[in-house]
């Protein structure tokens, strides 16, 4: 297992598009986590799963954004309608229930013209 | 709602030297854990250092030793024989014990000079 993967690294797209993003885990790590960081800030929660099921969500994961854990396994968030206001480094992390440890990909960076 | 602050946006060190970054935090909170990330250009954020609030002790690993002060709610790391291979942003991170939300400080950018 080579860790958290993230899938694009980099995603350039247009106002006004939808994007995807996905995460690949630990292998049997049952919880994940979305994180999102802007240029000079740290990372900020956005949402986590337990197994497939999202069990929190920051406000700031807005009515445009959506997460899913289908199998338990991998996760996508996307964002609809992007706005120059999401770009930003989107960051998935994983670890075992009862872990304090949490390991990070390397994140999708997103830019939004 | 908690809060991490990380005073220093840069910080520069001699290779072989030893340098601290500070971290305070905000928390009506007795149980919690504090972690220190690193996270070197383009590649992802790796734990360096934890402490559990109900310790007593600072944590060290190796070179990584922290100053945790409870009532004074501040959690600093120092850094021993810095290496030029230390050299990255560094995020302070506070997480509840009953709670997944890990708060995170601004960083500090660490440069390491040969």
């Amino acid at each position: 297992d080579t860790g958290v993967s993230q899938n694009p690294r980099h995603k350039i797209t247009k106002r006004g598009q939808n994007v995807t993003f996905r995460c690949d885990p630990i292998s049997e790590h049952n919880r994940l986590y979305w994180y999102r960081q802007t240029l000079g800030q740290g990372p900020e929660f956005l949402t986590y799963f337990q197994n497939e099921a999202q069990l929190e969500k920051s406000r700031l994961l807005s009515d445009r954004f959506s997460a899913e854990r289908p199998k338990g396994s991998f996760s996508t968030l996307e964002i609809q309608r992007t706005e120059q206001g999401d770009s930003a480094m989107y960051l998935c992390a994983s670890s075992f229930v009862g872990d304090t440890e949490a390991f990070f990909g390397q994140g999708t960076r997103l830019t939004v013209v | 709602a908690q809060t991490v602050t990380q005073s220093q946006p840069e910080m520069s060190v001699q290779e072989a030297e030893t340098v601290t970054l500070s971290c305070t935090y905000d928390t009506s909170e007795s149980d919690y854990y504090l972690f220190w990330y690193k996270q070197p250009p383009s590649r992802q954020m790796i734990l360096v250092i934890r402490q559990e609030a109900y310790k007593q002790q600072n944590a060290t690993e190796n070179r990584f030793s922290v100053n945790f002060q409870k009532a004074a709610k501040s959690f600093s790391l120092k850094i021993s024989d810095s290496q030029l291979g230390d050299a990255a942003m560094y995020f302070c991170a506070y997480r509840s014990y009953n709670n997944n939300d890990m708060r995170f400080g601004a960083g500090t950018r660490l440069t390491v000079k040969p």
